[in-house]
């Protein structure tokens, strides 16, 4: 069965980083796409960007190129997303997920989410 | 990017009513459509991809089709547990745009 497990929820400053964890297990790592979803309070879910990890490249949505990082780690079954120059508006829960394949974008596995705050 | 527009945003309905929700994309996404159902505080589920095709292990009752930039969401019978928000979502290129959403209410 295909875990998805995240880390704890953060709460920073306005300016600050933050680095989010997702652990997978149950499947083969490397030949899936794993991407980041947010969703703000009362929003949309917002795909942020993804990696298969057998590539080692990530993809990113234009709107947070430059703030945020995506990598992983195979040793681990690791995934993780950092952003950086925190704001207010980056408040929301950040979910990984797991594709059907490695360029298949719809989503079958997900995370429990992890609330970051954003908050002086 | 592509943009994706549901309807309605919310619908009320009742246990036994069949209902459609709808998603348009702002250009021709052919078949790459997901629908997901999100329960609150909880992530999202996924119900159908590629349009039309039913993700294992759920319900018959949840149907799909559609191809182009026009897409429905069918759920016939509803159950007390189909009370939810609903979301599609572009899988044809990145940025991978989901819908606002659609809240189905009792």
């Amino acid at each position: 069965q295909v875990q998805l497990v995240q880390s704890g929820a953060e709460v920073k400053k306005p300016g600050s980083s933050v680095k989010v964890s997702c652990k997978a297990s149950g499947d083969t790592f490397s030949s899936y796409v794993f991407t980041w979803v947010r969703q703000g309070p009362g929003q949309r879910l917002e795909w942020m960007g993804g990696i298969v990890p057998a590539f080692g490249t990530a993809d990113y949505a234009q709107k947070y190129q430059g703030r945020v990082t995506i990598n992983a780690d195979d040793s681990t079954g690791t995934v993780y997303l950092q952003l950086r120059s925190l704001r207010p508006e980056d408040t929301a829960v950040y979910y990984c997920t797991r594709g059907l394949g490695a360029t298949l974008y719809y989503f079958d596995y997900w995370g429990q989410g992890t609330l970051v705050t954003v908050s002086s | 990017d592509i943009q994706m527009t549901q309807s309605p945003s919310s619908v009320s309905a009742s246990v036994g009513d069949s209902v459609t929700i709808t998603c348009r994309a702002s250009q021709d996404i052919r078949s790459w459509l997901a629908w997901y159902q999100q329960k609150p505080g909880k992530a999202p589920k996924l119900l159908i991809y590629a349009a039309s095709t039913l993700q294992s292990g759920v319900p018959s009752r949840f149907s799909g089709s559609g191809s182009g930039t026009d897409f429905t969401l069918t759920i016939s019978s509803l159950q007390p547990e189909d009370f939810a928000t609903y979301y599609c979502q572009q899988a044809n290129s990145f940025p991978y745009i989901f819908g606002q959403g659609t809240k189905l209410e009792i």
